[in-house]
């Protein structure tokens, strides 16, 4: 199958900076990738939809200007938490769709600690 | 409102077969997802069905009944690596998936 990666796989930082997380097909080219929150013990959360070359589609109460994806490239989404605080400690996974519209492909996942 | 119903736990037995089962109400359906995902990681694919039916993929089957709005994974000879949450989540007619909570899957020697 195909294969998504997200980088850093963890990430520690300072309440208040800002932290990038990216997202990459390596195998086939992601027209629409998207974001999830899953805190402890809950299920996937759809933070946002991503199209390469347009503004990212936000769910019902996610700030776009706390949480900024950029998808540059067909292959490349970004997510940036910006001023980060304790409350955005989760793991955060990006998925891909691929060529046949019902695969969608998963991220091993990003946990951010926030301190 | 959108809704996936699947229980929150089971547990079953090594070498066992276990049935969880997944309702939905969705706004429009276009297809049913299971993915597996351990502890610490993310979601891999297990099944798709769109079609009422049964789809087997070695130790692994799923039911679809779209006239009921269910479905239900069942795993056969039961390993210990098979224990894992369970995720339902239906795609609605905006072509979004809605998941459900999850079953985690406990499996005893």
């Amino acid at each position: 199958g195909a294969v998504v990666s997200q980088h850093p796989s963890w990430v520690i930082c300072k309440s208040g900076t800002s932290v990038k997380i990216e997202c990459r097909s390596l195998d086939f080219q992601a027209t629409t990738m998207f974001w999830y929150r899953q805190f402890p013990k809950q299920s996937l959360m759809l933070m946002a939809t991503s199209n390469e070359g347009s503004k990212a589609t936000y769910e019902q109460g996610v700030e776009k200007d706390k949480f900024l994806i950029n998808h540059a490239s067909l292959t490349l989404s970004t997510l940036t938490v910006t001023s980060a605080h304790p409350e955005d400690s989760s793991f955060y996974i990006c998925s891909a769709r691929g060529d046949r519209d019902y695969e969608q492909f998963f991220g091993p996942g990003t946990r951010l600690t926030v301190l | 409102g959108q809704n996936i119903d699947q229980p929150t736990e089971m547990t079953a037995t090594e070498g066992a077969i276990v049935q969880i089962n997944c309702t939905y109400q969705t706004s429009g359906f276009n297809g049913l997802f299971w993915y597996q995902q351990h502890a610490g990681e993310a979601p891999t694919f297990l099944s798709y069905n769109v079609l009422d039916g049964l789809e087997e993929k070695g130790r692994f089957s799923s039911f679809l009944s779209r006239s009921k709005g269910y479905s239900y994974l069942l795993l056969k000879e039961l390993q210990m690596k098979d224990s894992a949450s369970y995720l339902c989540a239906v795609r609605d007619s905006n072509y979004q998936l809605i998941w459900g909570a999850g079953t985690k899957l406990i499996i005893k020697p």
